[in-house]
C-alpha cells in the first residue's frame, strides 16, 4: 500500500514561473520529510526537508509547506528554471520504525519551458 | 571525493545467471540500502543494513542477497529467483541513526534477457 502519493505524473511550467509540486502521505506518524531531484539515468540528489514540528522550510528558490492536518505537502520553485527539469521524489519518515528508512512516492516529472 | 560509487553503469546478464552489483561509499555512514526503480514507480526498498554484518529485508526482497563485510561495501546479488531483475537499481548510504537524509549513488542499470 503507497504510503507516500504524487498524484500528478506530470507537470509544465513557463520558465520563470512557480512550479508546485505536491505530495500526500497516510501515515500519521511520518516525521520527517524530503524532496529528492532525480536527472535520466542518475541517483536521485537531496534537494530540501522538512520536519514535522514546523510547516515551512526554506532553501534558496525552493521552498517546502507541510499540512500535517491535510497530511499533504507541496514544494514550490521560484523561479523555475530549464535546468530544473527532473523528475522530483517525495519521502517520509517515521523516527523509530525500521531505522528511519524512507518512504518514496511515484514522482512527479517536471518540464520547465524556455 | 567522498560518495558513493556504483559499478557498473550497464550491466547485461542472460537469464538464469546470478549478478553482483557492487557498491562502495567512503563517506564513513553507518546505514546503506539497496532501491529498485522501475519505470512510473517510486524508489522500492529491497534490503538495508544499519552496521557491519547485519541487514534487513526490506519491501521486495524475494531474489535477492546482500552481505554487508566491510562498512565501506554493500554487494547486491540479483538471482536467478528473482522474477523480473531488469531495472535500475539504486545503493544510498546514511550518516547515522539520528539522520534521515540519505545519499545515492549513481545507479546501476541492469537488463536481463
Amino acid at each position: 500500500d503507497q504510503q507516500v502519493k504524487q498524484n500528478s505524473p506530470s507537470l509544465s511550467v513557463q520558465e520563470g514561473r512557480i512550479s508546485i509540486l505536491n505530495c500526500d502521505y497516510t501515515n500519521s506518524m511520518f516525521d520527517y520529510f524530503l524532496w529528492y531531484k532525480k536527472y535520466p539515468a542518475e541517483g536521485p540528489t537531496f534537494l530540501i526537508s522538512i520536519s514535522s514540528i514546523k510547516d515551512k522550510n526554506e532553501d534558496g528558490r525552493f521552498t517546502v509547506f507541510l499540512n500535517k492536518s491535510a497530511k499533504h505537502l507541496s514544494l514550490h520553485i521560484v523561479p523555475s528554471q530549464p535546468g530544473d527539469s527532473a523528475v522530483y521524489f517525495c519521502a517520509a519518515s517515521a523516527r523509530g520504525t525500521g531505522a528511519n528508512n524512507l518512504f518514496f512516492g511515484t514522482g512527479t516529472r517536471l518540464t520547465v519551458i524556455p | 571525493d567522498g560518495g558513493i560509487t556504483q559499478s557498473p553503469k550497464y550491466l547485461f546478464r542472460k537469464e538464469g545467471q546470478n549478478v553482483t552489483l557492487s557498491c562502495e561509499q567512503n563517506l564513513n555512514h553507518d546505514a546503506m540500502y539497496w532501491y529498485r526503480q522501475d519505470p512510473g514507480q517510486g524508489l522500492r526498498l529491497i534490503y538495508y543494513s544499519q552496521i557491519v554484518n547485519d541487514f534487513q529485508k526490506g519491501d521486495i526482497a524475494e531474489g535477492y542477497s546482500v552481505s554487508r563485510e566491510k562498512k565501506e561495501s554493500f554487494p547486491l546479488t540479483v538471482t536467478s529467483a528473482q522474477k523480473n531483475p531488469t531495472a535500475f537499481y539504486l545503493c544510498a548510504s546514511r550518516p547515522g541513526l539520528e539522520s534521515y537524509e540519505q545519499y545515492f549513488g549513481p545507479g546501476t542499470r541492469l537488463t536481463v534477457t
